[in-house]
């Protein structure tokens, strides 16, 4: 079985400071992990995705994200936070690329001026 | 890129009437599709995975007479809630599965009174 777990459901930060969205894993075979932004009441669009290739991925909109096996962990970044940036956040699993994705709990990402 | 779309965007319905969502993938063909619901402040909850020419997988506590998921093309799948009550108010959120990640619809907001 997999799962997810986000720490975290609200995080706030000023803009031009560091974003850092926690995302734990777990899975039983190699996982494939993915990040995805939610605006309000619209669907999901892919910020950036691991696929056991690099683990430092490379996103849209700044974000990267590294795939830490030791840790079981794919935590989100960004190094200047803007306020369009303020939305909510998934982390998913799935065991394979296309197939179906086990969701963490979404943080909401704040933005201050 | 993958489009997938949804219609309708928003729906409004009686109690114990009944709503036919489709979720269509606009420029490619999908032979899985996935539905999920999401409450508000929530994660997505995995509902079922339509497969075309069969019958969907649902998930454990998805039922499966109320949630009625057709695939009858590799374009098109629909979710039709029977008998809605207002318990069933909620977003609804399709995705078709591409080869190397899964694009998602714009959602569906269903409001039963």
């Amino acid at each position: 079985a997999q799962s997810v777990t986000q720490l975290g459901s609200h995080v706030s930060v000023s803009e031009g400071a560091l974003v850092l969205l926690r995302c734990n894993y777990s899975s039983s075979v190699p996982p494939y992990l993915f990040w995805y932004v939610q605006y309000p009441n619209q669907g999901l669009q892919l910020l950036l995705k691991y696929t056991s290739a690099a683990t430092l991925v490379k996103g849209i909109n700044g974000f990267e994200a590294e795939f830490k096996k030791s840790e079981t962990s794919f935590h989100l970044t960004k190094p200047s936070a803007h306020m369009s940036d303020a939305a909510e956040y998934f982390c998913a699993v799935s065991d394979n690329q296309g197939g179906k994705l086990i969701f963490g709990q979404g943080t909401e990402l704040s933005v201050k001026p | 890129g993958a489009v997938v779309s949804q219609h309708p965007s928003r729906v409004i319905c009686k109690s114990g009437t009944s709503v036919k969502i489709e979720c269509r993938s606009l420029d490619f063909q999908a032979t899985t599709m996935f539905w999920y619901r999401q409450f508000p402040k929530q994660s997505l909850m995995l509902m079922a995975t339509s497969n075309e020419g069969s019958k969907a997988t649902y998930e454990q506590g998805v039922e499966k007479d109320k949630f009625l998921i057709n695939h009858a093309s590799l374009t098109l799948s629909t979710l039709t809630v029977t008998s809605a009550h207002p318990e069933d108010s909620s977003f609804y959120i399709c995705s078709a599965g591409g080869q190397i990640e899964q694009y998602f619809g714009p959602g569906t907001r269903l409001t039963v009174t």
